[in-house]
């Protein structure tokens, strides 16, 4: 059984260009979490999703950053318009069930906005 | 809102030492714990899960307590290894948002020297 996959490991996008960032959750996962973690911080909660359903969004900025979960399919986390501060290390993670379960975390996208 | 803090930031000892990693939360309605290793520039490895009805939980030379009560928790390992170096993240899970967000702590960055 396969991990959390996130795609590209690493990815470099220019100002005002678009970042996508792929999440594939275990197999059997239905519930999709993004964090982001700035140079030198913690991580951040950003969105939390089920199959073609965002629950939770309060994490997320409201302009430029969307998500979403298809039915078939990774997860996407969209950036448009990067900026310098979108620079970070953006992580996704899966579990099973919503409550009392552990969360499974991917090894990350690193986005570097030039 | 949920706050986390994590003492200290960073830990140098010596490889054998016994040592201790605090951990501290704002709101002790909690749902659960989880404690991370994260080494540089990878993903994030699940170490131990605390139920909020628990008071420990221990894997290998790793001990992990939970004082919910007063917003604590520790993370004790034993015999320290050069291999243990990393950093250290302490998450909880609020019970009213138990299916969605972790709230993580900045970490401790921990170096155990040959």
């Amino acid at each position: 059984n396969a991990g959390v996959m996130q795609n590209p490991r690493h990815l470099v996008r220019r100002r005002g260009q678009e970042a996508r960032l792929r999440c594939s959750p275990m197999k059997g996962h239905s519930h999709v979490y993004w964090y982001r973690q700035l140079p030198e911080e913690g991580l951040k909660f950003m969105v939390y999703l089920q199959k073609e359903n965002i629950i939770d969004e309060s994490g997320m900025p409201k302009e430029r950053f969307s998500a979403e979960f298809p039915k078939e399919g990774p997860s996407i986390l969209r950036i448009q318009q990067v900026v310098r501060g979108d620079s970070a290390a953006y992580f996704c993670a899966s579990s099973p069930l919503s409550s009392g379960i552990e969360q499974y975390f991917g090894p990350g996208t690193r986005l570097t906005v030039t | 809102k949920q706050e986390v803090t994590q003492i200290p930031a960073a830990l140098s000892v010596p490889e054998g030492e016994n040592l201790v990693l605090n951990c501290s939360f704002t709101d002790s309605a909690i749902y659960n714990l989880q404690w991370f290793r994260q080494d540089p520039g990878k993903g994030l490895t699940s170490l131990l899960l605390i139920q909020s009805s628990q008071r420990e939980q221990t894997s290998g030379r790793l001990n992990a307590s939970l004082d919910k009560s007063s917003g604590r928790s520790t993370l004790y390992i034993a015999a320290s290894q050069p291999g243990d170096s990393a950093t250290y993240l302490c998450a909880v899970r609020n019970r009213e948002t138990s299916g969605s967000r972790l709230t993580f702590g900045e970490g401790t960055q921990l170096t155990v020297n040959p």
